[in-house]
C-alpha cells in the first residue's frame, strides 16, 4: 500500500522557521521526482517546488524562491520542506506528492501571532 | 504560464454532459493534467498529457485540447462527481488553475 505521511505542521509565529517532513512507503521513493504543493483555506492549489530523484536538482515556483528549500533523504524515504521567515500568507495545507501518481493527505500550517 | 479555468462554478444535473475549460496564457504543448478534489481530501489525478485517462478513473471522464485551450468532459454526470476540478500545466514551470467547483442542480 502506498503511503505518504506529512508531519511537522502546526501553529507557528510570523518570522519563524518550520521544517515539514513526508515519509513515503509502498513505492520506490528514489525513482521519483517529488513535489510540494500547498492550498490555502478555501483556495486553489499552488505549486511550491520539486526535487530530482537523486536530490541533485531542485526547481521552485518563482514566488517560492528564497524562503523555501526542498531536500530529501532517500535512505530514509523522506522528503523535506524547510520554510523560513513564514508569514500569514503561508497558512495552508501542505501536500507532498509525486504529482501524477501519489499524494499525501496534507499537513496544516497556521502562521499567526 | 497562467491558467484560467471557466466557469468558476458549474451547476448541473445527474446525467448531464459537463464541459470544463482551461486556457493557458501560452502554448502548453499538451502537457496538461486534470485533478478532482473532494472536500477534505487530497487531489486525485484524472487525466494527464491532455487526454490520457489515469488508471482506475471511470471512462465518463475525458480530456481534449491543444495549444492554449483544453477541456475536461464528463459524459454523464454522477452524484459522486461533485468536487472541485483543477487543471495543471507542466510544459513551462508548473502551475495550477484556480479551479471549477461542480455542484448538483
Amino acid at each position: 500500500e502506498v503511503k505518504l505521511v506529512e508531519s511537522g505542521g502546526g501553529l507557528v509565529l510570523p518570522g519563524a522557521s518550520l521544517k515539514l517532513s513526508c515519509i513515503v512507503s509502498g513505492f520506490t521513493f528514489s525513482d521519483y521526482w517529488m513535489r510540494w504543493v500547498r492550498q490555502a483555506p478555501g483556495k486553489g492549489l499552488e505549486f511550491i517546488g520539486e526535487i530530482k530523484p537523486d536530490g541533485s536538482k531542485t526547481n521552485y515556483a518563482p514566488s517560492m524562491k528564497g524562503r523555501f528549500t526542498i531536500s530529501r533523504d532517500n535512505a530514509k524515504n523522506t522528503l523535506y520542506l524547510q520554510m523560513s521567515s513564514v508569514r500569514s500568507e503561508d497558512t495552508a495545507t501542505y501536500y507532498c506528492a509525486t504529482i501524477f501518481d501519489y499524494w499525501g493527505q496534507g499537513v496544516m500550517v497556521t502562521v499567526s501571532s | 504560464i497562467q491558467l484560467t479555468q471557466s466557469p468558476s462554478l458549474l451547476s448541473a444535473s445527474v446525467g448531464d454532459r459537463v464541459t470544463l475549460s482551461c486556457k493557458g496564457s501560452q502554448n502548453i504543448n499538451n502537457y496538461l493534467a486534470w485533478y478532482q478534489q473532494k472536500l477534505g481530501e487530497a487531489p486525485k489525478l484524472l487525466i494527464y498529457n491532455t487526454n490520457s485517462l489515469q488508471t482506475g478513473i471511470p471512462s465518463r471522464f475525458s480530456g481534449s485540447g491543444s495549444g492554449t485551450d483544453y477541456t475536461l468532459t464528463i459524459s454523464s454526470l454522477q452524484p459522486e462527481d461533485v468536487a472541485t476540478y483543477f487543471c495543471y500545466q507542466y510544459n513551462n514551470g508548473n502551475t495550477f488553475g484556480a479551479g471549477t467547483k461542480l455542484e448538483l442542480k
